[in-house]
């Protein structure tokens, strides 16, 4: 069974603050995805990374792949209050219709 | 920017009885899904759809679910008897053709609440 795990679970900054959240897997996928989620709605799509090592940028967020495309990291620079949400990791399968797996989620939180 | 439409945006139904959650695609997707989250739990994979047949589906899609897409638009979830444990948002999603991404499109969801 394919399983996800996030760290840290709860994030608490100051606007003005980096921060870095982390997703990782004893499993390899083939994609990975970040997603937002606002209190009662669904997850937005933030980016996808398919190559081991890939490093993709949006706007302050980085993202990032691992090598062994096991986990991935989502760095964000000089936080806003806008950006306060849970951040969700889903690893994809072999096919581009596979379900995705999501991880348990960073809930962060951007003190103005 | 296209989205996946869903309703109704909550539901509240007594234990036993029979609910359709129903949800419109983007209409140049060609994978569906459904996905539930318990009140702070994780986003758990329900069941996919492609080319009108069920792709894959979890244990927690027992026989009490079906899906249907019934018009060529609509994508719906049925639960035949509802128990207290279905309470949970309901996502459904919708995925691109091959080679026009891998992200999922996500709705806002349906609220279901089992009494």
């Amino acid at each position: 069974t394919q399983l996800l795990e996030q760290s840290p679970q709860f994030l608490s900054i100051q606007e003005g603050e980096n921060l870095t959240v982390y997703c990782n897997s004893s499993s390899v996928f083939s994609s990975l995805q970040w997603y937002r989620q606002e209190p009662g709605e669904g997850p937005v799509l933030l980016v996808t990374v398919v190559t081991g090592g890939e490093v993709k940028k949006l706007k302050r967020l980085t993202f990032q792949f691992g090598d062994a495309r096991k986990d991935s990291s989502l760095h964000i620079t000089a936080a806003q209050p806008g950006d306060t949400g849970l951040y969700l990791c889903a690893g994809g399968g072999r096919t581009s219709y596979d379900k995705v797996i999501f991880g348990p989620g960073t809930s962060l939180s951007v003190i103005p | 920017e296209p989205e996946v439409t869903q309703t109704p945006s909550h539901q509240v139904t007594q234990m036993g009885q029979e609910v359709i959650l129903r949800c419109v695609p983007i209409s140049n997707h060609l994978y569906f899904y459904w996905y539930r989250q318990i009140l702070g739990q994780k986003v758990e994979f329900l069941v996919s759809f492609y080319n009108n047949e069920i792709s894959e589906k979890s244990e927690i899609f027992d026989d009490q679910f079906s899906v249907e897409r019934p018009d060529g638009s609509n994508f719906t979830l049925k639960i035949r008897s509802t128990k207290l444990e279905d309470s949970a948002m309901y996502f459904c999603a919708s995925r691109p053709p091959p080679g026009q991404g891998y992200g999922y499109t996500f709705g806002s969801g349906t609220r279901l609440t089992v009494v």
